[in-house]
Parts: C-alpha cells; structure tokens; sequence
C-alpha cells in the first residue's frame, strides 16, 4: 500500500543550523513528491515539487528511489521557518490524489 | 488574487444535525477535493471532483456526501455528524496539467456538540 512516512513529529534547531526534515514513502510506481507548509494562522501551501528540482526559500529536496526517501533540507535554519510540514506523495498515474505524511513541526529556537 | 475560500471559518453544529461546509474557488481548476484533518493527523482525503465527476475515496463513511454545481463551487455535507467528526476539514483544487499541485483553503474547524 502508499504510504508516506515522517518519523519525526517535532524537530527543535538553533537558528544558524542545518535542518533536515524526513521523509520516506512506500509505492510501488514512480511517485511525484512535494514538500508542503503551513505556517502559523495561514493555509497549507506547496513549497517545492522534486520535479521541478528547485530551492525555494534555501530549502531543497531531492528523491533517492533507492532509498525511498525524499527529505528537506536547509543549511542553515531561520526563525521565519518554524512551521508544520508535510510531505506528500502523488500517484504520477494521473489520478491527481495526493497521500500525505503525519507531518514535521519545526521550531527554530534563537 | 486567485484562491481558494471556505465558509465558515468556524462551525458549530449538534450531534446529528446535518451541516454543510463551502468551498469556492478562483482559480478555473477543473479539480476540487474535500480532506478532513484531525488533530496530530495527515490530511485525509475524503472524495474529489473531476470536473462534475465524483470520485469517492473506498473508506470516507456515508455520513459524508458533496455536490459541486459549478466550476467554482463545493459543498461537504455530513447528514448526521458525530463527535467523531469534529475536525478540520480543507478543500483544494488543481489543474489537469501534468502532475498537479494542490492549492488549499483555509480550513473549516467543525465542532460537535
């Protein structure tokens, strides 16, 4: 069955360090795999897609399907990061679901 | 600016009373999904539309039914709501392009009583 696995419910960094969000998934096609966020107060929102192989805001991703695994990560850590992240998986059949992840809170402690 | 809106922000309905929860939408996406969200939970999608096609996820409960008139609009009803439905429910929508990413509501918290 799909599944999309984020082992860690909280994660805490000091500003300045790394961070790496974890995500593995279990599908037996060739997946799509985005990286979600939700800030305080606001609306889940994409952040990036490993299709399109971009950084956005520092972070980047990048699938090993060797390891089903896609995790986020960043060089150093900002306090504007701290929110809720979700990884989520897509049928790349066409059927346009997505399976998300239970989801990472990030704190970046100053 | 294009997006995708839900009302209320805030429901409150009693145990067993039916409610409906709305989702409009800017964006001319020809896709619409309903998730429901509890606490400490991944989103959990409960059904979508393809255009006026319906497509119902294999374990969403009868309890749950939606219609969607137009384009634009969206509606979860849940005809006899339990305490187990208290949660938040988000609504998104996508374009048939490619693989699509998924453009999200704010969320309605629904409360039981």
């Amino acid at each position: 069955a799909q599944r999309v696995t984020q082992p860690e419910k909280l994660l805490s960094v000091f500003k300045g360090a790394p961070v790496e969000l974890k995500c593995n998934y279990s599908y037996s096609g060739s997946p799509e795999l985005f990286w979600y966020v939700q800030y305080s107060r606001q609306r889940l929102q994409l952040l990036l897609r490993h299709i399109s192989r971009e950084s956005i805001k520092g972070f980047t991703a990048d699938l090993n399907k060797g390891e089903t695994s896609f995790h986020l990560k960043k060089p150093f850590a900002q306090e504007e990061d701290s929110a809720m992240y979700y990884c989520a998986l897509s049928e790349a059949s066409g059927t346009y679901k997505y399976i998300f992840g239970t989801g990472t809170r990030l704190k970046v402690l100053a | 600016d294009a997006m995708v809106i839900q009302n209320p922000r805030y429901q409150v309905t009693q145990f067993g009373k039916p409610v409906t929860l709305s989702c409009s939408q800017t964006l001319n996406h020809n896709v619409m999904y309903w998730y429901q969200q509890k606490s400490s939970q991944a989103p959990k999608l409960l059904f979508h539309y393809y255009d006026k096609d319906f497509n119902n996820e294999a374990d969403t409960p009868d309890n749950f039914q939606s219609r969607r008139p137009n384009t634009s609009f969206c509606f979860l009803d849940i005809r006899s709501p339990g305490l187990g439905d208290a949660a938040m429910y988000l609504c998104a929508t996508s374009r048939e392009t490619g693989v699509p990413t998924q453009y999200f509501g704010p969320g309605t918290r629904l409360l039981v009583l």
